[in-house]
């Protein structure tokens, strides 16, 4: 079975700093995808990145990029220029190619920004 | 602008009571999962089903649980009789499977369950 581990529970930074959260994951597949969501205090899941495990380049998306380290199975979140509205937990999941769509989810990382 | 919604937003319920949960997927969607996340588990998945039908609730409680699709735009999740450890958030979410691909899921801002 896939799992997904997240070893930070809280992270804080000030506000304009970057951070980094950290995943690592282990699965038997080579096909699959990553993801890191944004869950705020409205209870919202919000997707914030996707990284398909065929490709060697880290996604991008605005100030959030990933370290995606396949051989290693580790997969970080950086925040750039961390703004108050990116406090929130980030969960770090996974979901295999084909079959079944169903993400596996990390415990979460809670994020503080300090202004 | 679509979105998954689900009602009620809060429930509080005592012990031993019945509860229905309900999740209107994005409007085409062909995918519905049931997720549910508490502080000691996390976000687990209870159930999901395609084109109506269940693929797969082996992450269900059987003897109180049960989710069904009455029809395509209507999700539904009941506890029957309902316990303190049922008390947690529950999230639908929905997708659309196609031979071509997936969209990723969307999810809805959840149920928050509290039996007391």
């Amino acid at each position: 079975a896939q799992t997904v581990t997240q070893s930070q529970p809280e992270m804080s930074v000030q506000e304009a700093e970057t951070v980094t959260l950290s995943c690592t994951y282990d699965t038997s597949e080579s096909d699959y995808y990553l993801f890191w969501y944004k869950q705020p205090p409205s209870r919202q899941m919000i997707l914030v990145i996707r990284q398909e495990a065929y490709k060697q380049q880290n996604a991008t998306e605005n100030r959030f990029s990933v370290n995606f380290q396949k051989a290693a199975k580790s997969f970080s979140l950086k925040i750039s220029d961390s703004q108050l509205g990116d406090a929130a937990m980030y969960f770090c999941a996974y979901r295999r190619e084909g079959g079944a769509q169903k993400l596996v989810f990390g415990q979460g990382t809670r994020l503080t920004i300090n202004p | 602008d679509a979105r998954v919604t689900q009602t009620p937003r809060d429930k509080v319920t005592e012990m031993g009571q019945e509860v229905t949960m309900r999740c209107q997927p994005i409007l085409g969607h062909n995918t519905v999962f049931w997720y549910r996340q508490t502080m000691m588990q996390g976000l687990e998945l209870l159930a999901y089903f395609r084109n109506r039908a269940p693929l797969d609730d082996s992450g269900m409680p059987k003897d109180r649980f049960s989710a069904e699709m009455p029809d395509a735009t209507l999700a539904t999740l009941k506890i029957q009789p309902s316990e303190p450890r049922d008390s947690a958030v529950y999230f639908c979410a929905s997708g659309l499977k196609t031979t071509g691909g997936w969209t990723e899921a969307f999810f809805g801002q959840g149920t928050r369950l509290t039996v007391v």
